[in-house]
């Protein structure tokens, strides 16, 4: 099974803030790794995938990068909604995994 | 409008069973893979079960085997987890997910399931 350890755990920050947040993988998965965001009582939505792609919709704000084992998901200005939970994923492998998150809060 | 409703959650006792259900509108259903994810109550997400679009190809994570089955009708739209000898830590939010590009593009709302005595 491939493990997917994010950090930081947690990360507080003003709007406005760049942020990156990291994901990095107990083996290679290639480019196939997703990012999601979920905010209280609501279900995940997919920003990025296949490491770089921007999901339908996604502001241009999100951007990923990586491939192999690192990768990064990088907010270029904090909008108060982006504060939440980070999931990155990978699909590299069965069974798929998820990170254990990172959560964005206010600072 | 890609909509999934999940629904069939409830409370069950330890090694009891549940059938949980995924009604999905706003795309051509046959196409899609489709999947189960959950979350347990604080804790992160969890891949359980995936299902392919015309294959029916099924694939657990190894906590379900044997206890779990995904299974799909192209007719009405719907995915189901039949869920079965329940323990304490099956307990979580299942949400069921349409596969796009390998990934979980969208998703349900959840469904509770509560595994209790």
């Amino acid at each position: 099974e491939i493990v997917l350890t994010q950090s930081p755990a947690t990360v507080s920050l003003s709007p406005g803030e760049r942020v990156t947040l990291s994901c990095r993988a107990s083996q290679s998965v290639t480019n196939y790794l997703a990012w999601y965001q979920q905010k209280p009582g609501q279900a995940p939505r997919l920003l990025i995938y296949d490491a770089s792609n921007r999901a339908t919709g996604i502001p241009a704000r999100f951007s990923g990068s990586g491939s192999g084992t690192d990768f990064t998901l990088t907010i270029s200005s904090l909008e108060p909604e982006d504060f939440a939970v980070y999931y990155c994923q990978q699909r590299g492998s069965l069974p798929r995994t998820f990170g254990q998150g990172t959560k964005v809060e206010i600072k | 409008e890609v909509q999934l409703l999940e629904s069939g959650g409830g409370l069950v006792q330890p090694g009891g069973s549940l059938r949980l259900s995924c009604t999905a509108s706003g795309f051509t259903f046959i196409n899609y893979g489709m999947a189960w994810v959950r979350q347990a109550p604080g804790k992160g997400l969890e891949w359980v079960s995936s299902i392919g679009d015309t294959d029916y190809k099924t694939y657990y994570t190894d906590s379900v085997k044997g206890r779990f089955t995904i299974s799909r009708d192209n007719s009405k739209n719907k995915i189901y987890l039949q869920l079965s000898s329940l323990r304490v830590d099956d307990a979580a939010v299942y949400f069921c997910a349409r596969l796009l590009n390998g990934f979980y593009n969208d998703w349900g709302q959840g469904t509770l399931v509560t595994v209790s005595s």
